[in-house]
């Protein structure tokens, strides 16, 4: 089975301060991995995805991510925390027909 | 259209009725999913469909759920009898082409709609 893990459901960074949110994934096979970010009543927004082609991914935002297959972790950071980043952020992976979210990790940047 | 929309955005029901929700997809995009979120949690995979039909649908909790997009384009999520449980936003999302992985040859990104917040009373 495949089952995704955010550790932290609540970060807190001060403005101007590296980013980091952590996902831990378990899969049998070869994953596609995803972070999406939820702002405040709106739709997710996919940052990047990881599709077996270069494990540093870099997405929108100044968002990165890298795959690390032996620690099966695909950790999101950002060097420089802006208040714009306030959200909710969720990892997702997939292996097949379905999707697998975390549980969400809310980001909250400190002035 | 611009991006995906759901309708309605907000529906309140009463335990035991019946709704529709309804998902337009970006044009021309053939795959679409269905997610419910929960207070708290991450989206729930409920159903994916390569046009017209599901592609797999083993993520419908139960029988009371079930969804369509007979023309390979507008779907619309159904529940009957609802159940307080059922209270959740129920996310619509769109790709291009099957969004899955390396194994099932997909890659395209998701595109979210705002979601329906469903609250049975």
């Amino acid at each position: 089975a495949q089952s995704v893990t955010q550790l932290g459901s609540h970060v807190s960074v001060s403005e101007g301060a590296l980013v980091l949110l952590r996902c831990n994934y378990s899969s049998s096979v070869p994953p596609y991995l995803f972070w999406y970010v939820q702002y405040p009543n709106q739709g997710l927004q996919l940052l990047l995805k990881y599709t077996s082609a270069a494990t540093l991914v870099k997405g929108i935002n100044g968002f990165e991510a890298e795959f690390k297959k032996s620690e099966t972790s695909f950790h999101l950071t950002k060097p420089s925390a802006h208040m714009s980043d306030a959200a909710e952020y969720f990892c997702a992976v997939s292996t097949g027909n379905q999707f697998y979210f975390g549980t969400g990790t809310s980001l909250t940047v400190i002035p | 259209g611009a991006g995906v929309s759901q309708t309605p955005s907000n529906k309140v029901t009463e335990k035991g009725k019946y709704v529709e929700l309804r998902c337009d997809p970006i044009s021309g995009h053939t795959a679409l999913y269905w997610y419910r979120q929960s207070l708290g949690q991450g989206p729930e995979f409920l159903i994916y469909f390569q046009g017209t039909g599901a592609a797999d649908d083993s993520g419908l909790p139960n029988d009371r759920f079930f969804a369509v997009r007979p023309e390979g384009s507008v779907s619309t999520l159904k529940i009957q009898r609802t159940e307080r449980g059922d209270s959740a936003v129920y996310l619509c999302a769109s790709s291009l082409i099957f969004s899955g992985a390396p194994t099932s040859g997909g890659g395209d990104t998701q595109y979210f709609g705002p979601g329906t917040r469903l609250t049975v009373l």
